[in-house]
């Protein structure tokens, strides 16, 4: 059964902790993507990657960093830098910039 | 960079009216996605328009694709309470990136 797979579902983080997301996926896409969601709002791009060992800065970078060391796992680490990183993360991947299928996402919550 | 707009934010309807939200982007694309999310769910794609004001129907929905390939719309007919959720539309440039819209917030009330 193909698909991608973002754990965990609810994540709770004191302020000044780094947390890390996870993401697989097992559709032999190319191309993953972070992304955050707002209450209320769009989608916002974090960071990409078209192929294994490399990424790229989406629009909202600062804060957060990201490795593709494998194609089938794209983890986002959430830093201490990150000021606002309450919110819903999503996970995608493509192939060649087609549709792209999401996680499940992961909703992050700063106590 | 790229922008693209969104509209209405929300739009409240009754059962069996119409709805339609629309795409403004501030260049010229590629290609333009419609997602929809539903509440407390994850985008999933509905369907890609590529060609200079193509046209596409899936049953009650029909997708629009402007002739400057800058704007689009997705029209509903006769809205059911499964339509709730909120509608994205994401814009395609030539160096592939993805822009998405702010959504569309449909409610539909039995």
């Amino acid at each position: 059964d193909g698909g991608i797979t973002q754990s965990p579902k609810y994540l709770f983080r004191k302020e000044g902790q780094n947390v890390t997301l996870s993401c697989e996926q097992n559709l032999n896409h190319d191309a993953m993507y972070w992304y955050r969601q707002d209450p209320g709002q769009g989608l916002r791009l974090i960071y990409y990657s078209q192929i294994v060992n490399d990424f790229q800065k989406g629009d909202i970078a600062e804060g957060y960093s990201v490795s593709r060391e494998k194609k089938e796992s794209f983890p986002l680490t959430v830093t201490s830098a990150q000021k606002n990183p309450t919110a819903f993360y999503l996970c995608a991947s493509s192939m060649g910039g087609d549709e792209q299928f999401f996680g499940p996402g992961t909703r992050l919550t700063v106590l | 960079g790229q922008q693209v707009m969104q509209i209405p934010q929300y739009q409240h309807v009754q059962e069996g009216e119409d709805f339609t939200t629309y795409c403004n982007s501030s260049t010229t694309l590629s290609n333009i996605q419609w997602y929809k999310q539903r509440p407390g769910g994850h985008p999933v794609f509905l369907i890609q328009l590529v060609k200079s004001g193509e046209v596409k129907k899936q049953k009650r929905l029909t997708f629009q694709f402007g002739e400057a390939k800058k704007n689009s719309s997705l029209h509903i007919t006769a809205t059911q309470t499964t339509d709730v959720g909120t509608y994205f539309c994401a814009g395609q440039d030539s160096a592939r990136q993805l822009t998405f819209g702010s959504g569309t917030q449909l409610t539909v009330l039995p």
